[in-house]
């Protein structure tokens, strides 16, 4: 089965700074998908970024990008320039296997400090 | 239109009411499903329609019936519920099952079971 994994229940940023979110995942699969999931405080849980486990490029939206490595089962959120909208819960989710549900981390809870 | 709709937004209910929870989608995605998230954890699945059948109930107890009346309409009843249910009801809907298919995710639903 697979298991995805964020250890870091907390952590925070200064605005302006770049911060590093980890995501560890297990699985036998050659074929899946990554994805980093937004839940700010009491609103919609929104997709930030998503890397397709067959591409060796790191995938990047704007101020978020991922660290992909495939041999090592890691997959890391780097958001840079942090903003006061930043703050949220972020969880790493985990798509694959032929009915491809998501399996979701615990989540880590990002503060932006001003 | 790129969007998940839920209403209500919040549901007391009593032990022995019978509510139900609508969500809709205007993608003309072919999968939905629901989730339930308590506070400070991942969404945990419990239903996946696919092309408008039951394709998941993954053990969620019966006082939680779903119905797919079309594919753009997802509903969830609610019977008999316990205090221990309350949690936010997360619908989302993607283009079809599978792993290279984006979850898109509605507002939730925040259930208080009284």
């Amino acid at each position: 089965a697979q298991t995805v994994t964020q250890s870091q229940p907390e952590m925070s940023v200064q605005e302006a700074e770049t911060v590093t979110l980890s995501c560890t995942y297990d699985t036998s699969e050659s074929d899946y998908y990554l994805f980093w999931y937004k839940q700010p405080p009491s609103r919609q849980m929104i997709l930030v970024i998503r890397q397709e486990a067959y591409k060796q490029q790191n995938a990047t939206e704007n101020r978020f990008s991922v660290n992909f490595q495939k041999a090592a089962k890691s997959f890391s959120l780097k958001i840079s320039d942090s903003q006061l909208g930043d703050a949220a819960m972020y969880f790493c989710a985990y798509g694959g296997g032929s009915q491809g549900n998501l399996i979701f981390g615990k989540g880590t809870k990002l503060s932006v400090k001003p | 239109d790129t969007e998940v709709t839920q209403t209500p937004k919040h549901l007391v209910m009593g032990m022995t009411n019978k509510k139900s929870l609508k969500c809709e989608q205007h993608m003309g995605h072919r999968a939905m499903y629901w989730y339930k998230q308590k506070a400070k954890k991942p969404p945990e699945l419990m239903f996946v329609y696919s092309y408008e059948k039951l394709s998941i109930n993954e053990s969620v107890p019966s006082r939680f019936s779903p119905e797919c009346p079309n594919s753009s309409l997802l509903n969830l009843h609610l019977h008999a519920l316990q205090p221990e249910d309350s949690a936010l009801y997360l619908c989302a809907s993607s283009f079809e099952r599978g792993q290279y298919n984006e979850q898109f995710f509605g507002p939730g639903t925040r259930l208080t079971v009284l």
